[in-house]
């Protein structure tokens, strides 16, 4: 009965250095965001995920990011060569999927990047 | 292009007090708006859905077509309401991704 879980919950990298983020959605959610939350610029889209199809990239801000969805479930997002303006939550969430309006879509906690 | 517009970065009110969340979209089709919340420690979570027509909490919202909004209210506001609310929308029936507003930080003193 777990929710989204997203690790680690805090991260201090340095300038420069790649970070990976990981998310596991709730057992059977076939959809899969990742959300960027900027103090002061509300949340962001980043990157969706649904099934088997192709993931929509649209809100991914550099070819910096990227992220990946193995086996339909756990997800990373990888930042390489982190800026301090990357420094932010990066927020997961997952959903039944898309298809039908009534879907709610359920956040994990957060990791919060600090990038020095 | 799908867009969602909250003029308040802070709210300050009374307990007790009415309190109006403002929120604004641009959509060329039917949406499917929604109210998260998010209090402090917590993680983001659904508050209501236009859809639903339901009242949680005592919040309430109507979509005004004609007007473009969304906006939150709740008669008579309590402290434990203090928290981030963030207005977001869905493109539809088969849409793929939420685009949400900026977010307004509600706070209720005592």
């Amino acid at each position: 009965g777990a929710g989204v879980s997203q690790s680690p919950s805090n991260k201090v990298t340095e300038k420069g250095k790649d970070v990976e983020l990981r998310c596991d959605p709730i057992s059977g959610h076939t959809a899969l965001y990742w959300y960027r939350q900027s103090l002061g610029q509300g949340l962001e889209f980043l990157i969706y995920f649904q099934g088997n199809s192709a993931p929509d990239k649209s809100g991914l801000p550099s070819d910096r990011f990227s992220a990946e969805r193995t086996g339909g479930s756990v997800s990373t997002l990888t930042i390489q060569r982190t800026q301090q303006e990357d420094s932010a939550v990066y927020l997961c969430a997952s959903s039944l999927g898309t298809a039908h309006s009534g879907n709610t879509i359920y956040f994990g906690e957060g990791s919060w990047l600090t990038v020095v | 292009a799908q867009r969602v517009t909250q003029p308040e970065k802070l709210l300050s009110v009374f307990k007790g007090a009415p309190v109006e969340l403002k929120c604004n979209y641009s959509y060329s089709g039917s949406p499917e708006l929604f109210w998260y919340v998010q209090y402090s420690r917590q993680r983001l979570q659904l508050l209501l859905r236009h859809i639903s027509r339901e009242s949680i909490k005592g919040f309430t919202a109507d979509l005004n077509k004609g007007e473009t909004s969304f906006h939150l209210k709740k008669p008579f506001a309590q402290e434990e309401d203090s928290a981030m609310y963030y207005c977001a929308l869905k493109g539809g029936r088969g849409a793929q991704k939420l685009v949400f507003g900026q977010g307004t930080r509600l706070t209720i003193n005592p």
